[in-house]
């Protein structure tokens, strides 16, 4: 099974920061690489498709790099309404693994 | 628009059993694989079943592998996961998802006694 490994768990950040998360897969998934946000009490909901690809409607402050076992997802400027935490999601055939999520709040 | 809309969550005991639906529209059910994927309280994210499109592959989590059934009705655009010998762990709101990438709103499922 494919593990990610999904670094820092939590940040604190001020508003119009630079923010980069990263996720690390344990085998080369390509560019399988999803990115979704999620709030308090809310469904996730998808950033970035194929690891570089913005969803429809999604601010272009979001962005997602990286192919093989590396992938960054990176926060151009925080606005108040980016704090969620935020997960990667590989998906290997039919099946799905999420990194552990990381807690984006502002500083 | 694509929506997707479960039911059936709610508090059983441990032991018991419950099936979840999935209701799809807004988009041709039977060309997407369709996954169940689970998040305990305060907990990330947890992927448990998947089905493939037409129904001929099914995958699971170890957590739930041979307990719980995912299937799918492509007549009536509906997903279900049927869960037998409910435990206290797999207390979680499940979310349906289309290929991974749309989600519902998710149901609710509490295992207590």
């Amino acid at each position: 099974d494919i593990q990610m490994t999904q670094s820092p768990s939590s940040l604190s950040a001020s508003v119009g920061d630079r923010v980069t998360i990263t996720c690390q897969a344990s085998q080369d998934i390509s560019n399988y690489l999803n990115w979704f946000q999620q709030k308090p009490g809310k469904a996730p909901k998808l950033l970035i498709y194929d690891a570089s690809n913005l969803e429809t409607g999604v601010p272009s402050r979001f962005s997602g790099s990286g192919s093989g076992t590396d992938f960054t997802f990176t926060i151009s400027s925080l606005q108040p309404e980016d704090i969620a935490t935020y997960y990667c999601q590989q998906y290997d055939n039919l099946l799905l693994t999420f990194g552990g999520g990381t807690k984006v709040e502002i500083k | 628009q694509v929506q997707l809309v479960e039911s059936g969550g709610g508090v059983v005991q441990p032991g018991r059993s419950l099936r979840l639906s999935c209701a799809a529209s807004g988009f041709t059910f039977s060309n997407y694989a369709m996954h169940w994927v689970r998040q305990a309280p305060g907990k990330g994210l947890e992927w448990v079943a998947v089905m493939s499109y037409d129904g001929s592959n099914t995958y699971y989590a170890d957590s739930v592998k041979g307990r719980f059934t995912i299937s799918r009705d492509n007549s009536k655009n509906t997903l279900y996961l049927q869960m037998n010998s409910l435990r206290t762990e797999d207390t979680a709101v499940y979310y349906c998802a289309r290929g991974g990438r749309r989600w519902g709103q998710g149901t609710l499922v509490t295992v207590s006694s």
